[in-house]
């Protein structure tokens, strides 16, 4: 089976440019979860969303950033306009199960570097 | 508010020792999960090993297993027979539920290098 898929595994772009990133959840998870790491902050959660709903966006740092997710199966994280302190590792992560215990599963990542 | 808190920044073992990598975490809450997941080089996370908060006895993966002590509300994770593959970083995380939403909190992780 697939894991979790993400797009582009690595970008690079200058400030004040659109950045979207993209994720594939597991087919069949319901739950799907967006983080950032950085060396500074570590993993945080920036949001997640529960069949296909957002239901906690309070780690979005600013308006600048969006999350969306249209169907179970695709979701986007858009940055816009992009500044260098967005460089950072962001990873889609998603999971099924309504309890505790299930596991997330993390795809990829996608490295950013603003310039 | 939950913490995870990782001591080890970093941890050099000898092929074929067993590895201890620690982990305390607070919360208030009584029911929670704890997850373990380890970061090659390359960058992805991968999942190792699950401990929840009501399970009576201690989680093990093949040859990760997690010594889960309660009441002094530690998590460690501990690697038989490492492996020259095993080195990583590895990460402790908590998972609560706070009015229904979900929060998986990270440590800082811990960074192994196995030595031939």
């Amino acid at each position: 089976d697939a894991g979790v898929i993400q797009s582009p595994r690595h970008e690079v772009t200058e400030m004040g440019q659109e950045v979207t990133l993209r994720c594939k959840p597991i087919s069949g998870h319901d739950y799907l979860f967006w983080y950032r790491q950085t060396m500074m902050r570590g993993l945080e959660l920036l949001i997640y969303f529960n069949n296909n709903v957002p239901i906690d966006d309070s780690g979005m740092p600013e308006d600048r950033f969006s999350a969306k997710m249209p169907n179970a199966s695709f979701s986007t994280l858009k940055i816009q306009p992009s500044e260098p302190r967005d460089s950072a590792v962001y990873f889609c992560a998603s999971r099924g199960g309504q309890i505790l215990r299930e596991t997330q599963y993390f795809g990829p990542g996608t490295r950013l570097l603003v310039l | 508010a939950q913490k995870i808190t990782q001591t080890q920044p970093g941890m050099f073992v000898q092929e074929k020792e067993a590895v201890t990598l620690d982990c305390t975490y607070d919360t208030s809450d009584q029911s929670y999960g704890l997850f373990w997941y380890k970061q090659p080089s390359s960058g992805e996370m991968i999942f190792l090993i699950y401990q929840g908060s009501y399970d009576e006895q201690n989680a093990t993966e093949g040859r990760y297993s997690l010594n889960f002590q309660k009441a002094r509300k530690s998590a460690n994770l501990v690697i038989s027979a490492s492996q020259l593959g095993d080195s990583a970083m590895y990460f402790c995380a908590m998972r609560v539920l706070n009015f229904g939403n979900e929060k998986l909190t990270f440590g800082t992780g811990t960074r192994l290098t196995i030595i031939p």
